[in-house]
């Protein structure tokens, strides 16, 4: 079964920092990979989603790598704002899963202060 | 733009009562998903669908069930709830089509939770 592991558990920086968040999984035999946010007490936003084939996506000041083979994938923000305060999950989608289920890993909790 | 609606943002029962959580999709998604999340341990999946009438087990389904009878709609029923039932749940929608395959673009579209507190 799938396992996917967000470190750290929370992070808490002061704005304008550059920061990374991890994931890593287990099953290297996946679809793809997403990355979502979640503000309290709300339901997730997917972020950017990066196919199996591709190393990379960005979106404005958001850029997701991934490395397939060591199972790894990172979320790189620039120039952190409050407003990036949030959780953010990562997901996958393994070649095993059932019909589009996603595996999520437990979160990042990122407070960004002024 | 595309919206996934909870029937309830809060909900607060009783022990033993039968709990009905709905959520509706108007996006024509194949799929859908039912998730609860807890503090510490994440988003866990309870059921999920991928036709009308079609439902498939995820990690945690004791003492859930579901019922999809049109495909705009995936409700999450509680037969008996519990006190550990108290959870954040979750409801995802998403497209079937190449949403299996390696060239898959889809993704799960949520709602906004439904925060239901069992005593």
């Amino acid at each position: 079964k799938q396992e996917v592991t967000q470190i750290p558990a929370a992070l808490s920086v002061p704005e304008g920092e550059n920061l990374v968040l991890n994931c890593s999984f287990t099953d290297s035999a996946i679809y793809n990979l997403q990355w979502f946010r979640q503000d309290p007490g709300k339901g997730l936003t997917s972020l950017l989603l990066i196919q199996s084939s591709q190393r990379e996506q960005t979106s404005g000041r958001l850029n997701a790598s991934l490395d397939k083979s060591s199972g790894r994938s990172t979320l790189y923000i620039a120039a952190s704002q409050p407003g990036d305060s949030a959780t953010y999950l990562c997901a996958v989608k393994g070649r095993g899963s059932t019909l589009g289920r996603l595996y999520f890993g437990r979160g990042t909790q990122l407070t960004v202060w002024p | 733009d595309v919206k996934v609606t909870q029937s309830s943002r809060y909900l607060v029962k009783r022990t033993g009562e039968k709990v009905f959580l709905e959520c509706v999709q108007d996006m024509d998604h194949e799929n859908m998903f039912w998730y609860r999340q807890d503090p510490g341990l994440g988003l866990r999946l309870i059921y999920f669908s991928y036709d009308v009438k079609m439902k498939e087990k995820g990690d945690i389904p004791e003492g859930y069930s579901v019922s999809r009878e049109k495909k705009e709609r995936f409700s999450l029923i509680l037969e008996s709830a519990s006190t550990n039932q108290t959870s954040m749940y979750l409801c995802a929608s998403s497209r079937r089509g190449l949403g299996s395959g390696p060239l898959s673009t889809d993704t799960q579209y949520f709602g906004p939770g439904t925060r239901l507190t069992v005593l």
